[in-house]
């Protein structure tokens, strides 16, 4: 099983700023993805992020909104950008090693609040 | 594109109780489908899967089995308990793609 390391677990922001998310993975994983849950809700994918290349993002989500690296195959990173407080949300990552019995596993999660 | 329907919650039940969650997909090939729970104040925990059709996913009592003729993954446990309130998640998962979600069943067992 793979362990994720995914930090701040927490934090407030103030409207207008950029919060950077990371995560990291302690083996190396093919797939990488990020998440978002709003308060009540399922889990919305926002993007793969994709090694050495850019993410691919889906529907109703941008990359000037929430840019992602991935530079090697253990470790990427979120950004939340421009914050308002419908961004207020818990951010997870998550990944699969590309066998495709293999678990997908989450982490923590970071809890955003944006005032 | 592929999709996962679940039953509305919340879902009220008595200790010792019998549950059972809906959960039917929709989607191209064959996928692997999972159920995930979400303790309160918890992070997403994987609960059980199942990759092929009749296979049967199982973990602390809970059970569900793949249905391919009636495109259904729903989540049964015998005997609840106060433990068991949680949101659960039903979830499906192409080869070397991301989960897509169903929306949630908040389960409430009471003693």
């Amino acid at each position: 099983s793979a362990v994720i390391s995914q930090k701040p677990s927490r934090d407030i922001c103030q409207r207008g700023t950029s919060l950077t998310i990371q995560c990291q993975v302690d083996s190396q994983v093919t797939m990488m993805f990020w998440y978002r849950q709003q308060p009540g809700q399922s889990l919305t994918l926002i993007a793969t992020a994709n090694q050495g290349s850019e993410a691919t993002y889906e529907s109703g989500f941008v990359i000037d909104k929430f840019p992602i690296s991935r530079p090697n195959l253990t470790f990427s990173t979120l950004t939340v950008s421009n914050m308002s407080p419908e961004d207020s949300s818990i951010y997870l990552c998550s990944v699969e090693s590309g066998i495709r019995d293999e678990k997908l596993f989450f982490g923590s999660g970071t809890q955003l609040s944006v005032l | 594109g592929d999709s996962v329907t679940q039953m509305e919650g919340p879902v009220t039940l008595s200790e010792e109780a019998f549950l059972t969650i809906n959960c039917t997909y929709t989607a191209t090939g064959y996928p692997s489908l999972f159920w995930y729970v979400q303790y309160p104040g918890e992070g997403l925990q994987l609960l059980l899967k199942a990759t092929k059709a009749d296979d049967k996913g199982s973990n602390k009592g809970f059970e569900a089995t793949y249905r391919k003729e009636t495109t259904s993954f729903h989540l049964e446990k015998g005997s609840v308990q106060v433990s068991d309130s949680a949101v659960y998640f039903c979830a499906l998962s192409q080869a070397g793609t991301a989960l897509i979600f169903g929306k949630g069943t908040t389960l409430s067992v009471s003693s």
